[in-house]
Protein backbone atom coordinates (compact mmCIF):
# COMPACT_ATOMS: atom_id res chain seq x y z
CA UNK A 1 0.00 0.00 0.00
CA UNK A 2 1.67 3.12 -0.93
CA UNK A 3 2.49 6.02 1.58
CA UNK A 4 3.69 9.03 3.12
CA UNK A 5 7.44 8.18 4.21
CA UNK A 6 9.13 10.89 6.27
CA UNK A 7 12.87 11.39 7.90
CA UNK A 8 14.31 11.48 9.88
CA UNK A 9 11.95 10.53 12.52
CA UNK A 10 13.87 12.36 15.58
CA UNK A 11 16.15 15.12 15.10
CA UNK A 12 17.56 17.10 17.26
CA UNK A 13 19.66 20.02 17.00
CA UNK A 14 21.13 23.21 19.01
CA UNK A 15 18.70 26.22 18.91
CA UNK A 16 19.99 28.64 16.26
CA UNK A 17 20.45 25.96 13.84
CA UNK A 18 18.73 25.18 10.47
CA UNK A 19 17.01 22.07 10.18
CA UNK A 20 14.98 20.23 6.96
CA UNK A 21 13.10 17.54 7.30
CA UNK A 22 12.44 15.31 4.63
CA UNK A 23 8.85 13.72 3.41
CA UNK A 24 8.61 11.43 0.36
CA UNK A 25 4.79 11.54 -0.21
CA UNK A 26 2.99 9.24 -2.45
CA UNK A 27 3.43 9.13 -5.92
CA UNK A 28 0.71 10.73 -7.93
CA UNK A 29 -0.56 12.87 -5.01
CA UNK A 30 -0.60 16.69 -6.45
CA UNK A 31 -0.94 18.66 -2.80
CA UNK A 32 1.34 18.46 0.10
CA UNK A 33 1.26 19.54 3.51
CA UNK A 34 2.91 20.20 6.66
CA UNK A 35 1.11 20.00 10.46
CA UNK A 36 2.72 20.14 13.45
CA UNK A 37 2.30 19.23 17.42
CA UNK A 38 3.90 20.33 20.24
CA UNK A 39 3.52 18.24 23.10
CA UNK A 40 0.13 17.79 24.65
CA UNK A 41 -1.33 20.39 22.33
CA UNK A 42 -3.53 20.06 19.09
CA UNK A 43 -2.36 19.35 15.18
CA UNK A 44 -2.35 22.69 13.75
CA UNK A 45 -1.68 23.02 9.92
CA UNK A 46 1.50 24.81 8.45
CA UNK A 47 1.29 25.35 4.77
CA UNK A 48 -0.04 23.63 2.02
CA UNK A 49 1.96 23.63 -1.74
CA UNK A 50 0.73 22.62 -5.33
CA UNK A 51 2.13 23.34 -8.57
CA UNK A 52 5.61 24.05 -6.94
CA UNK A 53 4.05 27.02 -5.17
CA UNK A 54 2.85 28.03 -1.58
CA UNK A 55 -0.91 27.46 -1.76
CA UNK A 56 -1.76 28.30 1.63
CA UNK A 57 -0.05 29.14 4.84
CA UNK A 58 -0.98 29.95 8.22
CA UNK A 59 0.38 32.49 10.49
CA UNK A 60 2.65 29.85 12.11
CA UNK A 61 4.21 29.70 8.75
CA UNK A 62 6.46 32.70 9.11
CA UNK A 63 10.13 33.69 7.43
CA UNK A 64 11.89 31.27 9.52
CA UNK A 65 9.75 28.34 7.44
CA UNK A 66 10.36 27.55 3.79
CA UNK A 67 9.60 24.68 2.15
CA UNK A 68 10.46 23.00 -0.97
CA UNK A 69 10.25 20.04 -4.07
CA UNK A 70 13.54 19.83 -4.95
CA UNK A 71 12.94 17.19 -7.21
CA UNK A 72 9.89 14.88 -8.35
CA UNK A 73 9.69 13.14 -5.20
CA UNK A 74 10.74 15.11 -2.06
CA UNK A 75 9.06 17.65 -0.54
CA UNK A 76 11.06 19.71 2.62
CA UNK A 77 10.41 21.43 5.43
CA UNK A 78 13.12 23.93 6.67
CA UNK A 79 13.86 25.82 9.22
CA UNK A 80 16.21 28.58 9.20
CA UNK A 81 17.31 29.29 12.54
CA UNK A 82 15.54 27.13 14.77
CA UNK A 83 13.89 28.10 18.42
CA UNK A 84 13.35 26.42 21.68
CA UNK A 85 9.44 26.76 20.37
CA UNK A 86 9.78 24.75 17.52
CA UNK A 87 10.40 21.66 19.27
CA UNK A 88 6.85 19.36 17.79
CA UNK A 89 6.39 16.43 16.11
CA UNK A 90 6.12 17.68 11.79
CA UNK A 91 3.61 16.02 10.12
CA UNK A 92 3.69 15.45 6.54
CA UNK A 93 0.66 14.74 4.25
CA UNK A 94 -0.55 14.36 0.66
CA UNK A 95 -3.40 13.82 -1.48
CA UNK A 96 -4.22 13.25 -5.34
CA UNK A 97 -7.38 16.04 -4.87
CA UNK A 98 -10.28 16.33 -2.58
CA UNK A 99 -10.29 13.48 -0.86
CA UNK A 100 -7.92 10.88 0.51
CA UNK A 101 -5.37 12.88 3.05
CA UNK A 102 -2.33 10.51 3.91
CA UNK A 103 -0.15 11.20 6.86
CA UNK A 104 3.37 10.52 7.17
CA UNK A 105 4.28 8.80 10.76
CA UNK A 106 6.35 12.16 11.44
CA UNK A 107 9.54 13.99 12.60
CA UNK A 108 10.28 14.45 16.14
CA UNK A 109 11.87 17.68 16.57
CA UNK A 110 13.73 18.73 19.45
CA UNK A 111 15.54 21.97 19.64
CA UNK A 112 18.29 21.88 22.71
CA UNK B 1 -12.37 32.05 14.19
CA UNK B 2 -12.97 28.70 13.15
CA UNK B 3 -12.99 25.87 15.82
CA UNK B 4 -13.41 22.50 16.31
CA UNK B 5 -14.74 21.46 19.93
CA UNK B 6 -14.81 17.37 21.00
CA UNK B 7 -15.88 15.14 23.55
CA UNK B 8 -15.13 13.59 25.80
CA UNK B 9 -11.64 14.53 26.47
CA UNK B 10 -10.65 10.55 27.24
CA UNK B 11 -12.88 7.81 27.60
CA UNK B 12 -12.63 4.23 29.04
CA UNK B 13 -14.53 1.63 27.33
CA UNK B 14 -14.78 -1.87 28.35
CA UNK B 15 -13.85 -4.47 24.98
CA UNK B 16 -17.25 -5.15 23.16
CA UNK B 17 -18.68 -1.59 23.91
CA UNK B 18 -20.24 0.85 21.56
CA UNK B 19 -18.46 4.10 21.60
CA UNK B 20 -19.50 7.76 20.21
CA UNK B 21 -17.27 10.50 20.16
CA UNK B 22 -18.54 13.44 19.57
CA UNK B 23 -17.32 16.93 17.54
CA UNK B 24 -19.36 20.21 17.57
CA UNK B 25 -17.79 23.02 14.77
CA UNK B 26 -18.35 26.74 13.84
CA UNK B 27 -19.68 28.30 11.00
CA UNK B 28 -17.24 28.19 8.25
CA UNK B 29 -16.30 24.65 8.40
CA UNK B 30 -17.41 22.77 4.97
CA UNK B 31 -16.25 19.28 5.72
CA UNK B 32 -14.58 17.53 8.40
CA UNK B 33 -11.99 14.65 8.87
CA UNK B 34 -11.87 11.89 11.60
CA UNK B 35 -8.26 10.76 12.34
CA UNK B 36 -6.89 8.38 14.35
CA UNK B 37 -3.58 9.05 16.27
CA UNK B 38 -2.16 5.90 17.38
CA UNK B 39 0.37 6.05 20.51
CA UNK B 40 3.39 6.03 18.56
CA UNK B 41 2.21 9.55 16.84
CA UNK B 42 1.38 8.48 13.58
CA UNK B 43 -1.88 10.01 12.04
CA UNK B 44 -4.33 7.78 9.82
CA UNK B 45 -7.36 9.35 8.23
CA UNK B 46 -10.35 7.51 8.99
CA UNK B 47 -12.85 9.61 6.84
CA UNK B 48 -13.61 12.95 5.26
CA UNK B 49 -17.69 14.40 5.55
CA UNK B 50 -19.64 16.81 4.19
CA UNK B 51 -23.07 14.63 4.67
CA UNK B 52 -24.68 11.76 5.68
CA UNK B 53 -22.80 8.94 7.11
CA UNK B 54 -19.71 6.65 6.02
CA UNK B 55 -18.73 3.29 7.23
CA UNK B 56 -16.00 1.18 7.20
CA UNK B 57 -15.84 -1.91 8.78
CA UNK B 58 -16.88 -1.38 12.54
CA UNK B 59 -16.51 2.49 12.24
CA UNK B 60 -19.04 4.71 11.66
CA UNK B 61 -19.63 8.32 10.91
CA UNK B 62 -22.25 10.91 10.84
CA UNK B 63 -22.39 14.52 9.94
CA UNK B 64 -25.57 16.99 10.69
CA UNK B 65 -24.80 19.98 8.52
CA UNK B 66 -27.49 22.14 10.21
CA UNK B 67 -26.70 21.30 13.75
CA UNK B 68 -22.94 21.18 12.88
CA UNK B 69 -22.47 18.35 14.77
CA UNK B 70 -20.53 14.77 13.11
CA UNK B 71 -20.36 11.69 15.46
CA UNK B 72 -17.77 8.93 15.38
CA UNK B 73 -19.01 5.49 16.46
CA UNK B 74 -17.33 2.22 17.37
CA UNK B 75 -19.12 -0.68 17.11
CA UNK B 76 -17.76 -3.93 18.96
CA UNK B 77 -14.97 -2.06 20.54
CA UNK B 78 -12.04 -3.89 20.72
CA UNK B 79 -8.37 -3.02 22.84
CA UNK B 80 -6.48 -2.28 19.15
CA UNK B 81 -9.16 0.55 18.98
CA UNK B 82 -7.18 2.42 22.02
CA UNK B 83 -5.80 5.72 19.94
CA UNK B 84 -6.67 9.32 20.10
CA UNK B 85 -9.12 10.10 17.60
CA UNK B 86 -9.41 13.51 16.62
CA UNK B 87 -11.87 15.56 15.09
CA UNK B 88 -10.78 18.02 12.35
CA UNK B 89 -12.85 20.53 9.92
CA UNK B 90 -11.76 21.77 6.70
CA UNK B 91 -11.74 25.34 6.58
CA UNK B 92 -14.36 27.01 3.66
CA UNK B 93 -12.64 28.01 0.80
CA UNK B 94 -9.38 27.24 1.92
CA UNK B 95 -6.97 24.29 0.62
CA UNK B 96 -7.63 20.86 1.11
CA UNK B 97 -5.17 20.66 3.69
CA UNK B 98 -5.95 23.34 5.49
CA UNK B 99 -7.85 21.91 8.71
CA UNK B 100 -8.79 23.28 12.10
CA UNK B 101 -8.35 20.44 14.43
CA UNK B 102 -9.63 19.07 18.25
CA UNK B 103 -7.64 18.25 21.14
CA UNK B 104 -8.28 14.66 20.28
CA UNK B 105 -10.54 12.13 22.27
CA UNK B 106 -8.27 9.58 23.83
CA UNK B 107 -9.90 5.94 24.31
CA UNK B 108 -8.94 3.49 26.07
CA UNK B 109 -10.35 0.24 25.70
CA UNK B 110 -9.93 -2.61 28.31
CA UNK B 111 -9.75 -6.22 27.44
Amino acid sequence: EPEVTQTPSHQVTQMGQEVILRCVPISNHLYFYWYRQILGQKVEFLVSFYNNEISEKSEIFDDQFSVERPDGSNFTLKIRSTKLEDSAMYFCASSEFVVGLFFGSGTQLSVL
Amino acid sequence: KNEVEQSPQNLTAQEGEFITINCSYSVGISALHWLQQHPGGGIVSLFMLSSGKKKHGRLIATINIQEKHSSLHITASHPRDSAVYICAGLNYGGSQGNLIFGKGTKLSVKP
